[in-house]
């Protein structure tokens, strides 16, 4: 089956504690980012990746990093998390981009709560 | 910068009628627009992609229009039903670094 996942689906960790979300997707897709859901601001941008090795900023970066080795994975990266980046996040693929753009899909979603 | 609002930002309506979803964004040059589904904890589904050159697109009992020169999209959802319950979200595809920006939202409820 198609799809992207994403791991861990819940997580609660402490101020400080450096963790790492992982994405993954099977459909050969070069592009690749993530997203942060939060009541009243929507979904937002952090960071995307045109294939691999390439990565670049999105609308809220600060915080975060990624890194692009393979193909299908994409991890998200929170160095040293706070309680602001508690959050919904979702990792999106899609194909190269044709000229118009290409369908995107997204995982299940991670939801994490920084105390 | 693109904004992209939903309007309205929820809808309850008896199961079995035909509506109307509705989503405007600023700036009219987009590369496509997509219609997500989202339900309350859970990923977004995929509905329908129009591209920029297309003014509509169908899937099943869902019609998604789009008119770029007024910054409109609309989602027609015929003969709903509870199922249908959701929050539907649009996003416009308009920068080279693949970003979607998302409308806020319009909350569904389909009433037995």
């Amino acid at each position: 089956e198609a799809q992207v996942t994403q791991n861990p689906r819940y997580l609660i960790t402490v101020t400080g504690k450096k963790l790492t979300v992982t994405c993954s997707q099977n459909m050969n897709h070069e592009y690749m980012s993530w997203y942060r859901q939060d009541p009243g601001l929507g979904l937002r941008q952090i960071y995307y990746s045109m294939n691999v090795e390439v990565t670049d900023k999105g609308d809220v970066p600060e915080g975060y990093k990624v890194s692009r080795k393979e193909k299908r994975n994409f991890p998200l990266i929170l160095e040293s998390p706070s309680p602001n980046q508690t959050s919904l996040y979702f990792c999106a693929s899609s194909l190269r981009r044709s000229a118009e753009g290409n369908e995107q899909f997204f995982g299940p979603g991670t939801r994490l709560t920084v105390l | 910068k693109q904004e992209v609002t939903q309007i309205p930002a929820a809808l309850s309506v008896p199961e079995g009628e035909n509506l109307v979803l509705n989503c405007s964004f600023t700036d009219s040059a987009i590369y496509n627009l997509q219609w997500f589904r989202q339900d309350p904890g859970k990923g977004l589904t995929s509905l329908l992609l129009i591209q920029s050159s297309q003014r509509e697109q169908t899937s099943g009992r869902l019609n998604a229009s789009l008119d770029k020169s007024s910054g409109r999209s609309t989602l027609y959802i015929a003969a709903s039903q509870p199922g249908d319950s959701a929050t539907y979200l649009c996003a416009v595809l308009y920068n080279a670094g693949n970003m979607l920006t998302f409308g806020g939202g319009t909350r569904l409820m389909v009433k037995p």
